[in-house]
């Protein structure tokens, strides 16, 4: 089966500047979640979706950051405006029906400057 | 909320030799424990987990422990071999959430 997709793989913006990545969970994966890694750490939870409802948005910086999964299939994470602190890799990951396991995309290396 | 730790940070380990990997975990209702491994500039691959109701599991050359009276998982891997090094991560959720909680991760490095 296909993997999760995401696009960018890298991208490199100034801070105050907005950005945008997509991912495109594994076909029948009804959620979805987005992560941020920041080098040296473990992956910490933005945002979790099923469908298209947003179950967990707890740790996410809503004055700068939004997320949306429309039609419950690919979804969208925002930051605008990038800070600095933002620079990390922001992993999405999918499971299916009940306590599948997570699996993840590659993610997208984003560099504010 | 869950909080994970992981020891060591960085473990060398000559190739043929095990490596064990430990976890430890604050939250008691926590009862799903998997183990990831990421290579660099990839995303973290799951490779084995365990469920509260099980000490033990075993693939291949990896193995999990559980011990929930003390609130701590350890990763097992036997006759590594250099294809093995890689960063490891564990984590922790509860059944029903799947919203998993990640700890800081072991650079394991396997001297040919």
């Amino acid at each position: 089966e296909a993997g999760v997709a995401q696009s960018p793989r890298y991208k490199i913006i100034e801070k105050r500047q907005s950005v945008a990545f997509w991912c495109n969970p594994i076909s029948g994966h009804a959620t979805l979640y987005w992560y941020q890694q920041i080098l040296g750490q473990g992956p910490k939870l933005l945002i979790q979706f099923q469908n298209n409802g947003v179950v967990d948005d707890s740790q996410l910086p809503k004055d700068r950051f939004s997320a949306e999964r429309l039609k419950g299939v690919d979804s969208t994470l925002k930051i605008q405006p990038a800070k600095l602190e933002d620079s990390a890799v922001y992993l999405c990951a999918s499971s299916g029906q009940g306590d599948s396991p997570l699996h993840f995309g590659n993610g997208t290396r984003l560099t504010v400057t | 909320g869950e909080n994970v730790e992981q020891h060591p940070s960085t473990l060398s380990v000559q190739e043929g030799d095990s490596a064990v990997i430990k976890c430890t975990y604050s939250d008691s209702a926590s009862n799903y424990f998997p183990w990831y491994k990421q290579e660099l500039g990839k995303g973290p691959q799951l490779i084995i987990d365990i469920r509260s109701n099980v000490g033990e599991k075993k693939d291949q050359r990896i193995a999990v422990t559980l011990n929930k009276t003390a609130k701590h998982f350890s990763l097992h891997i036997t006759e590594t071999q250099p294809e093995d090094s890689a960063v490891y991560f564990c984590a922790a959720s509860t059944y029903g959430n799947n919203r998993l909680a990640f700890g800081k991760g072991n650079q394991v490095v396997v001297i040919p």
